[in-house]
């Protein structure tokens, strides 16, 4: 069955810190990652994606991904962190054209200032 | 402009009572999503239309559950006879038509959260 892990559920970082979320997926064929957000008292809203090419994508806000074939891991991250950035954070997979995605457990960051 | 909309924010109902909770997507979205979240998880999903027509129906969870689109725009999710364990947060997400369905960004609204007493 297909499946999207993350590793660390609830991360606690000062500013200026750097990030790594770790995403792991288990399917085959066709893959597409992505990378949600949500913020304190927002909706979910994309942050970056992958469909193929460049294993390195760049979101918004500084963030960026590495898709590891290899290692089925697409690993979320960002070089310097803001309070701001206090939010959870989804890995999502959706495979072939059915347009459903498959979501990891989701990672708590609190960024203290 | 105007994102996904979603009614009512909450939804307090008791076992057995039938609750309906209604989704507007972006003006112009040809794909609709459903998903279920609960506390501690990620949102699981539920359905997912292509215009009216339910494309992917493998996500509900039995048949309570029903969902529909009758013009290809506003879609209302319906669950029957509710138990304490549909309580969730309940998202409906819309796509542009365009790319293959596995490579749309999908926009979420806000959520319903539903609790069943």
């Amino acid at each position: 069955a297909q499946s999207v892990s993350q590793h660390n559920h609830h991360v606690i970082l000062s500013e200026a810190a750097s990030l790594e979320l770790g995403c792991n997926y288990s399917y085959g064929g066709t893959v597409n990652l992505f990378w949600y957000v949500q913020y304190p008292g927002q909706h979910l809203q994309l942050l970056l994606k992958y469909f193929s090419g460049d294993p390195l994508v760049k979101g918004i806000k500084g963030f960026e991904a590495e898709f590891i074939k290899s290692k089925f891991s697409f690993n979320l991250r960002k070089p310097s962190v803001q309070w701001s950035d206090t939010a959870e954070y989804f890995c999502a997979g959706g495979s072939g054209n059915t347009g459903k995605l498959i979501f990891g457990q989701g990672t708590t960051l609190q960024v203290k200032p | 402009g105007a994102g996904v909309s979603q009614t009512p924010s909450n939804k307090v109902t008791e076992k057995g009572k039938y609750v309906e909770l209604r989704c507007d997507p972006i003006s112009g979205h040809t794909a609709l999503y459903w998903y279920r979240q609960s506390l501690g998880q990620g949102p699981e999903f539920l359905i997912y239309f292509q215009g009216t027509g339910a494309a992917d129906d493998s996500g509900l969870p039995n048949d309570r559950f029903f969902a529909v689109r009758p013009e290809g725009s506003v879609s209302t999710l319906k669950i029957q006879r509710t138990e304490r364990g549909d309580s969730a947060v309940y998202l409906c997400a819309s796509s542009p038509a365009g790319l293959a369905g596995g490579r749309k960004t999908q926009y979420f609204g806000p959520g319903t959260r539903l609790l069943v007493l």
